[in-house]
């Protein structure tokens, strides 16, 4: 049972354009929503985060929108750059004692085209 | 600072091969895990470790084992290599303090068992 369903698996915007991948998840134990970005050959690294207290958050072009009641997030890049070319994934973990691995969407190969 | 270190970064073993993947974490992380990531598949969760003296399993536990050496280290054995576990592992750390908080990558271990 995928817990994470992340949409689309591969992705291509036009320079200047806004990058969209969109999330659901199943577990309602679930309430910390972070999204990873990996570059080729390198390990994931965090992009930004969530918790579910708050519908927005913006960092620089990166904006998280949650969605308590659909158990929907998505990430929204504007003013897409070549340099965002990379594989997103949406994770998500419950927050309770902290240790719980986080369980991540298969992923969203993104190109960016100059 | 050299955040989370993993050993070897590409290895290729033969079926029935043993071999064990290091990691070792100098941010003094409570939280260890490990990882495999396989295309169209995302990260899934090997086994972690919550603290010094414990380790659980994950989604994927099945061929592998874990030993939790110190604060520091966190090992991944495979005792019988089989080419279903060709795969590439992350390493990954956090410190653990009520939840919310970065789990950090290493750069990853390409296994090849052939």
């Amino acid at each position: 049972q995928q817990q994470v369903k992340q949409s689309p698996q591969s992705l291509i915007v036009q320079k200047g354009g806004i990058s969209i991948i969109n999330c659901a998840y199943e577990n309602t134990a679930f309430d910390y929503f972070p999204w990873y970005q990996q570059f080729p050959g390198k390990g994931p690294a965090l992009l930004i985060a969530i918790r579910p207290d708050v519908s927005e958050k913006k960092e620089g072009r990166f904006t998280i929108s949650f969605n308590k009641s659909a158990k929907q997030f998505s990430l929204h890049i504007m003013d897409s750059q070549p340099g965002d070319s990379a594989t997103y994934f949406c994770a998500a973990s419950p927050s309770r004692g902290g240790a719980d691995g986080l369980t991540f969407g298969k992923g969203t190969h993104l190109i960016i085209q100059p | 600072n050299a955040g989370v270190t993993q050993t070897p970064k590409f290895q290729v073993l033969k079926t029935g091969q043993s071999m064990t993947l290091q990691c070792a974490q100098d941010m003094n992380h409570n939280s260890m895990y490990w990882y495999r990531q396989d295309p169209g598949m995302g990260l899934r969760l090997i086994y972690y470790s919550a603290s010094e003296g414990t380790t659980d399993k994950g989604e994927v536990p099945n061929g592998y084992n874990v030993s939790r050496l110190n604060k520091r280290e966190f090992s991944l054995r495979l005792e019988s290599a089989a080419p279903s576990q060709t795969s590439v592992y992350f390493c990954a750390s956090k410190l653990n303090r009520g939840g919310y908080t970065e789990a950090f990558f290493g750069q990853g271990t390409r296994l090849t068992v052939v």
